[in-house]
């Protein structure tokens, strides 16, 4: 069956610092994979997301960036994280036209910026 | 006008009430419809596809009404283990993306 983890679960980071999370899927092959925010109190916002090894798609401008060197491996990072990234991290898979499945989600990661 | 449009709630119902949430959508292009539920601090599930036809399972029954753009879930005899918020989902204008709508909070007290 497939999985996908997550990590860390939570983390707290000073402004200005960089950042990396990073997510894996096993069980799947080409796996579509995604990477949201949820702000507290607030709805899922589609940050990047991914159709295969080194291509990404970039959906809100800001200071995130996001790779995937293999391909069950998505890994979201920054190079100085600013109060407003606080939020929960999501990553999540689909099969190729997830559209008609829906995503998967990992457990998230919880990240205080202060 | 947002993509994805839910009433937040609470929706605050005894056990054993009857509940129905529903969701407006923008793009009439719209192919695919989900309901998710997310517990408190904790990622979301899929809970069901939504189908044209309307489908149920279990206590939740979905339907869908594409003329006027919107998706129900009615939930029948609420248990307290219902507590969470239900997340409409449609996809978007691009076949990767699901958008998912901002939830709809419900409360089921003993």
């Amino acid at each position: 069956s497939q999985t996908i983890h997550q990590w860390p679960a939570t983390l707290v980071q000073p402004v200005g610092s960089p950042l990396s999370l990073e997510c894996t899927v096993e069980g799947t092959s080409n796996p579509n994979l995604y990477w949201y925010r949820q702000a507290a109190g607030r709805g899922l916002q589609l940050l990047f997301y991914s159709v295969g090894i080194g291509q990404i798609s970039s959906e809100v401008p800001q200071n995130l960036s996001a790779s995937r060197p293999q391909d069950r491996q998505f890994i979201l990072s920054s190079k100085k994280l600013l109060l407003s990234d606080s939020g929960f991290y999501l990553c999540a898979w689909s099969v190729q036209g997830g559209n008609y499945y829906g995503y998967t989600f990992g457990s998230g990661t919880r990240l205080t910026v202060v | 006008r947002k993509e994805v449009e839910q009433d937040p709630g609470p929706f605050n119902v005894p056990e054993g009430a009857t509940v129905a949430f529903n969701c407006t959508y923008s793009n009439s292009a719209s192919q695919s419809f989900f309901w998710y539920r997310q517990d408190c601090r904790k990622e979301p599930k899929l809970l069901m596809s939504v189908y044209s036809s309307g489908n149920e399972d279990g206590r939740f029954t979905a339907q869908l009404n594409r003329a006027s753009q919107y998706i129900s879930l009615l939930i029948r005899d609420s248990k307290l283990s219902d507590s969470a918020t239900y997340l409409c989902v449609v996809n978007g204008d691009s076949s990767y993306k699901l958008i998912f709508g901002s939830g709809t909070r419900l409360l089921v007290r003993p």
